[in-house]
């Protein structure tokens, strides 16, 4: 199985700040590569998707980048709404992992 | 737009099986995988496993023995049963919706459903 390792677990920050969370995957998974945002009580909503695509409706504060094993998910100037825990994803192979998660906490 | 609506008992007691429903709406059930995901109180998700709408399936390694996914076109649902519960599969379980080709994400979730394992 590919493991999928987040870095932090957590952090705090403040609104405008410009956050970055890391993942790194135990094998190379070119840019199989998604990334989630999930609020208390929510199901996870996805963000970014091959690695650096926004979905359709996600605020253009957010970005991906990477391939191979390192890969980034920026917000740019962090809003309110944004405080959420963030879950790395990879779709390379079966069986599918997640992350451990980021929580994103308010300083 | 696409829903998905988890149904099922929210208490089971273990060694039972645990039984799932997610009924699809807004969209027909041919053309993507659906997939079950769960995730234990205050930890990450794990995949379960998904099924195409003609029965074809793919299950975590880590469950495999215990788990049934199957699919109803017919009413637009697909089903999870998970057989020798025990505390340990105490989660929120989420049904989802996911590609078949290139690039593959969960776009349309379910809301979510908590199943507590206990006598």
């Amino acid at each position: 199985d590919i493991q999928m390792t987040q870095s932090p677990s957590s952090l705090s920050a403040s609104v405008g700040d410009r956050v970055t969370i890391t993942c790194r995957a135990s094998q190379s998974i070119s840019t199989y590569l998604n990334w989630y945002q999930q609020k208390p009580g929510k199901a996870p909503n996805l963000l970014i998707y091959a690695a650096s695509s926004l979905q359709s409706g996600v605020p253009s504060r957010f970005s991906g980048s990477g391939s191979g094993t390192d890969f980034t998910l920026t917000i740019s100037s962090l809003q309110p709404e944004d405080f959420a825990t963030y879950y790395c994803q990879h779709t390379y192979n079966t069986p599918l992992t997640f992350g451990g998660g980021t929580k994103v906490e308010i300083k | 737009q696409v829903q998905l609506q988890e149904s099922g008992p929210g208490l089971v007691k273990p060694s039972e099986t645990l039984s799932l429903t997610c009924t699809v709406s807004g969209g027909s059930i041919s053309s993507y995988y659906w997939s079950w995901i769960r995730q234990p109180p205050g930890k990450a998700l794990e995949w379960i496993g998904y099924i195409y709408y003609n029965g074809n399936t793919n299950y975590n390694p880590s469950l495999k023995s215990r788990v049934t996914i199957s699919v109803d076109t017919s009413k637009n649902q697909f089903s999870l049963r998970l057989s020798s519960v025990t505390a340990a599969d105490t989660a929120v379980y989420y049904c989802a919706r996911y590609s078949v080709s290139y690039p593959y994400y969960f776009d349309y979730w379910g809301q979510g459903t908590l199943v507590t394992v206990s006598s």
